[in-house]
């Protein structure tokens, strides 16, 4: 059983449309991160959110964790093609050394 | 600035042999995590460890067995080799420090491991 479930699985735009990934859980995580990955390389922290309902932003990425704590979502205004690759949202249950459980990733390719 | 550093970047190895993967984490942090990634999969927690002792143990094989050194590098080693360990390792660091929250890992290039 997955821990974290993210949809869509795949997803393929046109440059400039925007787009939300969604990233669920009935588990609390005390906090909960996103990596973007391309292929052959390791994933790339994103950013990481630690209060219910907090919402970052970070240039055309705007993350938003949930009021309870238990899911998350990752919107992306105007998506370009540099945006192509496996999202990936992890979740950390309490404890600074504690391990992060990954997510079943998106795939997005954006068209140009 | 420096990053995590991953050795050897590609392996082959045949079915029944032994490998060993190295991590070198960012200077000053005090974890290191490995995770096994394969094809089309997220990435799999194996194994942890804080200030060089083991602080967490995910799915990892009792084939494989892993380190953390004084100067905070790691090994993973890996024993009897079959087809299905072939995947991307990945090590990963943070810096803890007695804090309470895990607010994310640098990982490495990663090794792709193939046994044939």
């Amino acid at each position: 059983t997955q821990l974290l479930e993210q949809s869509p699985q795949f997803l393929s735009i046109q440059e400039g449309e925007n787009l939300t990934v969604y990233c669920n859980s009935s588990s609390v995580f005390s906090s909960l991160q996103w990596y973007r990955q391309e292929p052959g390389e390791g994933p790339v922290l994103l950013v990481t959110v630690v209060t219910g309902g907090e919402v970052k932003k970070l240039k055309r990425l705007t993350f938003q964790f949930g009021d309870a704590r238990k899911d998350s979502s990752l919107h992306i205004t105007a998506a370009q093609p540099g945006d192509t690759g496996l999202y990936l949202c992890a979740g950390a249950k309490s404890g600074g050394y504690q391990k992060v459980t990954f997510g079943t990733g998106t795939k997005l390719q954006v068209i140009p | 600035a420096a990053g995590v550093i991953q050795s050897p970047r590609h392996l082959i190895k045949e079915k029944r042999e032994t490998a060993t993967l190295k991590c070198y984490p960012i200077p000053r942090h005090d974890t290191v995590y490995w995770y096994q990634q394969g094809p089309g999969q997220d990435p799999q927690f194996l194994i942890s460890f804080y200030e060089k002792m083991q602080s967490d143990k995910g799915s990892i094989p009792d084939r494989f067995s892993a380190q953390q050194f004084s100067d905070y590098h790691s090994e993973l080693n890996m024993s009897s080799l079959e087809l299905g360990d072939s995947a991307l390792y990945f090590c990963a660091s943070s810096l803890v420090a007695g804090r309470i929250t895990n607010y994310g890992y640098t990982f490495g290039s990663g090794t792709r491991l193939t046994v044939v």
